[in-house]
């Protein structure tokens, strides 16, 4: 079975600390994504990536960054926690072009920031 | 930018019950358009699509029919069953990019 992997399914952090969200996918997948998911709001685009070592901002990209030095791996990072980062965190995957449009969605990270 | 809107849940229905759940986009040229589902603890699956104006797209029963001229995919699905109860988000993909823009999701329960 193809695979998007996150590394943990709670996490429960304190205001300023640096948070690391690990997302491994199996498929060989060029094109990876963070949404962060809330109530009411649905999935909102947080960064994506096309290629190893490229990046683009979603829709709210503020307060985080990423990193995809490898094809397989993608990374959230929360630069300095805050409460309202408290979300579920949603990793996905997809191949490029036109028939390839599906995404592959991890099971999410249900952060807590205190 | 291109946005889709869906309606506003929660929505219960009673088994066997007729099933629209209304989505409308905004976009230039012609996006990708997809219904996607979400089950109790699981992570998001596809559930359809439709790549171009009427197209049809059909799973498990749901159809949704992509309507430029009204700019909607609204999802249909003629009698559920309590194993459809999920949250359902319409989503679409820019013709000229690679990124998928979701709906606020609408959870539906069917009560037995």
């Amino acid at each position: 079975d193809v695979k998007v992997t996150q590394s943990s399914r709670y996490l429960v952090k304190r205001t300023g600390e640096k948070v690391f969200l690990e997302c491994v996918q199996d498929m060989d997948h060029e094109n990876m994504f963070w949404y962060r998911q809330d109530p009411g709001l649905g999935l909102r685009l947080i960064y994506f990536s096309y290629d190893v070592k490229m990046k683009e901002k979603g829709d709210i990209p503020e307060g985080y960054s990423v990193s995809r030095e490898k094809k397989e791996r993608f990374s959230l990072i929360l630069e300095s926690a805050s409460t309202n980062q408290t979300s579920m965190y949603l990793c996905a995957s997809s191949s490029p072009g036109q028939g390839n449009e599906k995404l592959f969605f991890g099971s999410g990270t249900q952060l807590s920031v205190l | 930018g291109d946005s889709v809107t869906q309606m506003e849940g929660p929505v219960t229905l009673s088994e066997e019950a007729f099933l629209t759940i209304n989505c409308t986009y905004t976009a230039t040229g012609y996006p990708s358009l997809f219904w996607y589902v979400q089950y109790p603890g699981e992570g998001l699956q596809l559930l359809l699509k439709a790549t171009k104006a009427d197209d049809k797209g059909s799973n498990k029963g749901f159809e949704a029919t992509y309507r430029k001229e009204t700019t909607s995919f609204h999802l249909e699905k003629g009698s559920v069953q309590v194993s459809d109860s999920a949250v359902y988000f319409c989503a679409l993909r820019p013709y000229n990019n690679n990124d998928m823009r979701f709906g606020a999701g609408t959870r539906l329960t069917v009560k037995p």
